[in-house]
């Protein structure tokens, strides 16, 4: 089975901080992907990535960077944490671009 | 713009069938998705529909019909666990997932 994992589930930061999220894939999938939760919404995607040290903008991806070094690791950085970006981060993976995606657990953030 | 559009919430009775509407519209289509999220937990992966017609896969069916854009979830023999949201998604030309904003299905004894 594919195993998407995020490294913490809840967080909690102060305004301003600057705030990581990593997420490892172990089925060396070519796509990484970060989205946002937040209710009433459907899912925003932040940013993606198709390969190595590749990245490309979503939809909402203004406040946010990325890096992707390995192939398994995709990390999502909070430049400096703003309480509207309070929300339910969610990364996910994919074999090919045309394959189902495969969800992490998710990170519940919120800034103070 | 893209729009994906899916009742908010929805009761149904343990035992019995319940079917999840989604209506889209898109730039392009590659594809639809049916995913179920349990509360607090990731959404996981229930159905893909790329050709018009249903797609059966235990207790779950889910339909397609393009020229409509529109698809539905049907679920069969009702369980409590089944409680959740309903996620559609729909691959646009860019084969990038449009995001419905999820249906909550509540399950009564």
């Amino acid at each position: 089975d594919v195993k998407v994992t995020q490294s913490s589930r809840y967080l909690v930061k102060r305004t301003g901080e600057k705030v990581f999220l990593e997420c490892v894939q172990d089925m060396d999938h070519e796509n990484m992907f970060w989205y946002r939760q937040d209710p009433g919404l459907g899912l925003r995607l932040i940013y993606f990535s198709y390969d190595v040290k590749m990245k490309e903008k979503g939809d909402i991806p203004e406040g946010y960077s990325v890096s992707r070094e390995k192939k398994e690791r995709f990390s999502l950085i909070l430049e400096s944490a703003s309480t509207n970006q309070t929300s339910m981060y969610l990364c996910a993976s994919s074999l090919r671009r045309n394959t189902e995606a495969f969800f992490g657990q998710g990170t519940r953030l919120t800034v103070v | 713009g893209q729009n994906i559009d899916q009742p908010t919430e929805m009761t149904a009775t343990e035992g019995a069938i319940v079917q999840i509407n989604c209506t889209y519209q898109t730039s392009g289509f590659n594809g639809l998705f049916w995913y179920q999220q349990h509360a607090g937990e990731a959404p996981t992966f229930l159905s893909y529909n790329v050709l018009d017609g249903l797609e059966e896969k235990g207790r779950f069916s889910s339909f397609l019909s393009r020229s409509k854009g529109y698809s539905y979830l049907l679920l069969k023999e009702l369980q409590m666990k089944d409680s959740a949201s309903y996620l559609c998604a729909v691959r646009d030309s860019n084969y990038q997932l449009i995001w419905g904003a999820g249906t909550k299905l509540i399950i009564k004894p």
